[in-house]
């Protein structure tokens, strides 16, 4: 069975500062999907960004970038330029490539705090 | 566009009695999938659903149950309300429900049982 571990329960970093969000996984599969969703107090899952297994070049979307290592199943997240609006739980998810289903599993969470 | 919309959004309920959540996904998005969030256990997925077929579910007890209508807009059910179904509970939709579709989620349910 696939498991995701994001082994920083809390991180704090200051506005305008980088912050990187560490998150593990395993699995048996080689092709599969990798994602970070954001989840602010208003509850609302966000998608912050998406990296396939089979592409080498790492996902960037804006001040958000990953390093996908596959080898070492490590999926971090580093946010640049912080902001005071990127204050919010940030989960890292696995997706099965295989199967008909769209199962995402979701590691426990980091609680990010951008202080002013 | 409207969003994936899920109500109510606050609901309270006693034990032994019975829930109904629903959710109206993205107009024009045909896979709903639910998850229960939680503390304890956090993010867990309950199940998926397409084209008003199940197509996978979580490991939860028969007590959660859940259809899809039609529309794609989707319900789920819990009966016999426990105490530890306290829970904010979430929805998301995709267009096709293939892998490469973003998952789209919904503001969530907070069901709270006393």
């Amino acid at each position: 069975a696939q498991t995701v571990t994001q082994s920083q329960p809390e991180m704090s970093v200051q506005e305008a500062e980088t912050v990187t969000l560490s998150c593990t996984y395993d699995t048996s599969e080689n092709n599969y999907y990798l994602f970070w969703y954001k989840q602010p107090p208003s509850r609302q899952m966000i998608l912050v960004i998406r990296q396939e297994a089979y592409k080498q070049q790492n996902a960037t979307e804006n001040r958000f970038s990953v390093n996908f290592q596959k080898a070492a199943k490590s999926f971090s997240l580093k946010i640049s330029d912080s902001q005071l609006g990127d204050t919010a739980m940030y989960f890292c998810a696995f997706m099965s490539h295989g199967g008909a289903t769209n199962k995402l599993i979701f590691g426990t969470g980091t609680l990010l705090a951008v202080q002013p | 566009k409207a969003g994936v919309t899920q109500t109510p959004r606050y609901l309270i309920k006693t034990r032994g009695q019975q829930v109904t959540l629903s959710c109206s996904p993205i107009s024009g998005h045909r896979s709903v999938s639910w998850y229960q969030q939680t503390p304890g256990q956090g993010l867990q997925f309950l199940f998926e659903y397409f084209s008003e077929t199940q197509r996978n579910k979580g490991n939860f007890p028969g007590r959660f149950s859940g259809r899809q209508f039609s529309n794609s807009r989707s319900e789920m059910n819990v009966s016999t309300l426990e105490l530890g179904d306290s829970a904010l509970y979430l929805c998301a939709s995709s267009l096709t429900g293939q892998r490469n579709q973003p998952q789209h989620f919904g503001d969530g349910t907070r069901l709270s049982i006393l």
